[in-house]
């Protein structure tokens, strides 16, 4: 069974880096789109962007200017690093596994980030 | 980019019910549409993918329709534990979330 798990600190100040790592366990990296989606409290769902296993990205346009996504085979992880955060950046971070058909059906159980001085 | 809207934002229902909630595409996206559930404090379940096939372990009370621009999630007959929020997303073009349309308990 594919298991994803968040990792990372809760807590970022404006204008830094947040960063977050995603442990992919119980499957492979190849062949897959790996996701990051995150939640404001109390809101709605945002597609951050993915990288395919191969290293090709897809960004969020909003996005797109602060993002990197990256992908460590070595390890089973991909990585997110979204540049000069704000408080409207502040949200549960989900990363997920999206297969070749649209399909996101493995899920990681998310990580609060909150942006705060 | 795609915007995606979900009507109604809230539907109080009793068990029972049939619901149905509707996605409208900002352009056409064929069948690119997802369904996903989200309870609070979970990470969203996949229930329909390209737009009416269900995802395996699905209850079959769940179906989706449409094409184009203007889709459909029903839920034939509401159970207790479908109280929850429900997304559409399309992945036509980037990937793009609906608002969510929250089930309550009428």
């Amino acid at each position: 069974q594919v298991q994803l798990q968040e990792s990372g600190p809760g807590l970022a100040k404006p204008s830094e880096t947040l960063s977050l790592t995603c442990t992919v366990s119980g499957g492979s990296l190849s062949s897959y789109y790996w996701s990051w989606i995150r939640q404001p409290p109390g809101k709605g769902l945002e597609w951050i962007g993915y990288i395919f296993y191969s290293g090709s990205t897809n960004y969020n346009p909003s996005l797109k200017s602060r993002l990197t996504i990256s992908l460590d085979t070595s390890k089973d992880q991909f990585s997110l690093k979204l540049s000069s955060v704000t408080a409207a950046d502040t949200a549960v971070y989900y990363c997920a596994r999206e297969d070749g058909q649209g399909k996101i059906a493995y899920w990681g159980r998310g990580t609060l980030v909150s942006v705060s001085s | 980019d795609i915007q995606m809207t979900q009507s109604p934002s809230t539907l109080s229902a009793s068990v029972g019910d049939r619901v149905t909630i509707t996605c409208r595409a900002s352009q056409s996206i064929s069948t690119y549409l997802a369904w996903y559930q989200q309870k609070p404090g979970k990470a969203p379940k996949l229930l329909i993918y390209k737009a009416s096939s269900l995802e395996s372990g699905v209850p079959s009370r769940f179906s989706g329709s449409g094409s184009g621009t203007e889709f459909t999630l029903t839920i034939s007959s509401l159970q207790p534990d479908d109280f929850a929020t429900y997304y559409c997303q399309q992945y036509d073009s980037y990937r793009t979330f609906g608002q969510g349309t929250k089930v309550e308990v009428k």
